[in-house]
């Protein structure tokens, strides 16, 4: 059982918004501002999309963005293209022994 | 561009050590603002963070597997390196190796099956 907690699926159509929600504790996502969001391609790696909670590195599309509220981060992905077919994946520091904690993942399937 | 590659066996005996190797290239592994992980995800199952590591040596591991990790790191060779003894089947796993910068891994390696059997 993974530490935080993310739904199994979600679906949307091209050009719609979709938004996959991750929730912790008070111990690392609601914690701190250290959420990460990454997208996995089958067979291929994760691929930074978020940190810190809201923040898109470079080369990100400004449709992917990030938020929390309390012990939840969200991910919303917003006119829905084919290409963000794929796995997300949450992550968070923690205080706990663990340090860095993970999402189950959430497979994203655009109709 | 930075650029990690992950070496090592594809298959390993159950109670024998897993060692890996990962090669960064287009920049410095001793670069004092990074440190640097190893991460595996289990065929079909999410991601587990395993350890990291800093160019001096530090070192941080996931207390479920802390007693059979060990991560080590040669800035000579700009490599760093994983050891996990004792596996079993579970180990089974692809392991990546990642750049952490702060608290988000941001750049990976493309990642390299390990599979755990007789």
């Amino acid at each position: 059982q993974s530490a935080l907690t993310q739904p199994a699926s979600v679906s949307g159509s091209p050009g719609q918004s979709i938004t996959i929600s991750c929730t912790g504790t008070s111990s690392d996502v609601g914690g701190y501002n250290y959420v990460s969001w990454y997208q996995q391609h089958p067979g291929k790696a994760p691929k930074l999309m978020i940190y810190d909670v809201s923040n898109r590195p470079s080369g990100v599309s400004n449709r992917f963005s990030g938020s929390k509220s309390g012990n939840t981060a969200s991910l919303t992905i917003s006119g829905l293209q084919a290409e963000d077919e794929a796995d997300y994946y949450c992550s968070s520091y923690t205080s706990s022994s663990t340090l860095k904690v993970f999402g189950g993942g959430t497979k994203l399937t655009v109709l | 561009q930075l650029q990690l590659q992950e070496s090592g066996p594809g298959l390993v005996k159950p109670s024998e050590t897993l060692s890996l190797t990962c090669t960064v290239s287009g920049g410095s592994i001793s670069s004092s603002s990074y440190y640097w992980g190893w991460i595996r995800q289990p065929p079909g199952k999410g991601l587990e963070w395993i350890g990291s590591i800093y160019y001096s040596g530090s070192t941080y591991y996931n207390p479920s597997l802390k007693s059979r990790v060990t991560i080590s790191v040669d800035t000579s060779k700009n490599q760093f390196s994983l050891k996990l003894s004792s596996v079993t089947a579970a180990d089974t796993a692809v392991y990546y190796c990642a750049r952490l910068l702060f608290t988000s891994f941001d750049y990976w390696g493309q990642g390299t099956l390990v599979t755990v059997s007789s």
